[in-house]
């Protein structure tokens, strides 16, 4: 079936290096991805958004990457900081407002 | 004010209860819905409302009954859960009715079935 996943469920980084997440989805027809950053006891947080029409955003201290020929979608943070410590998750929006959230990768900074 | 509350933030019932969890929005947002999430699992769409009209119901079972009073609030009613329910309940919206933008969700009501 149809799915939007992550390659690497746990991410270990030291603090001041730069994190890259990794998101694989299979619906072609999709248009318009988001990632998300959930901390412990919290709802998901909005961090950047990417329209299938472009191929790179950039927000403070992140990039999203969507390369739309290998159905495939990065997250990049630059200068990791310890509140940077949580569980992130991409998601595909398919028809309407229907969001599907990938696995999500958590990502520990190592201070 | 871009913030999405939810009540109770924690609910405990019986198999046999009936409860509510509530939403609220005043951001002016024409979309809003209801996730379920469990531990370490992403969050599922349950049901979406758009312009106060429940559009998706992703195949739910009918212990869980949505409604949505106006165009700011969300209810999720609750009657005869089982056990497996427990579970993170998010409730989110958006500005669009049709899709597009991104979802703003609350911090969830934590539910527990005993």
């Amino acid at each position: 079936g149809e799915s939007v996943g992550l390659h690497l469920p746990t991410l270990s980084v030291q603090e001041g290096d730069n994190s890259i997440i990794n998101c694989a989805y299979s619906n072609s027809a999709s248009d318009y991805f988001i990632w998300y950053k959930q901390e412990s006891g919290k709802g998901p947080q909005f961090i950047i958004d990417i329209r299938s029409n472009m191929d790179k955003r950039q927000g403070q201290r992140v990039t999203v990457l969507l390369n739309k020929t290998v159905k495939h979608l990065s997250l990049q943070i630059a200068a990791t900081q310890p509140g940077d410590s949580a569980v992130y998750f991409c998601a595909e929006e398919r028809y309407g407002n229907k969001l599907v959230f990938g696995a999500g990768t958590i990502l520990r900074v190592k201070s | 004010d871009t913030e999405v509350t939810q009540t109770p933030k924690h609910l405990v019932m019986g198999m046999t209860n009936k409860k509510s969890l509530k939403c609220e929005q005043h951001m002016g947002h024409r979309a809003m819905y209801w996730y379920k999430q469990k531990a370490k699992k992403p969050p599922e769409l349950m049901f979406v409302y758009s312009y106060e009209k429940l559009s998706i119901n992703e195949s739910v079972p009918s212990r869980f009954s949505p409604e949505c009073p106006n165009s700011s609030l969300l209810n999720l009613h609750l009657h005869a859960l089982q056990p497996e329910d427990s579970a993170l309940y998010l409730c989110a919206s958006s500005a669009s009715g049709t899709g597009g933008y991104e979802q703003y969700f609350g911090p969830g009501t934590r539910l527990t079935v005993t």
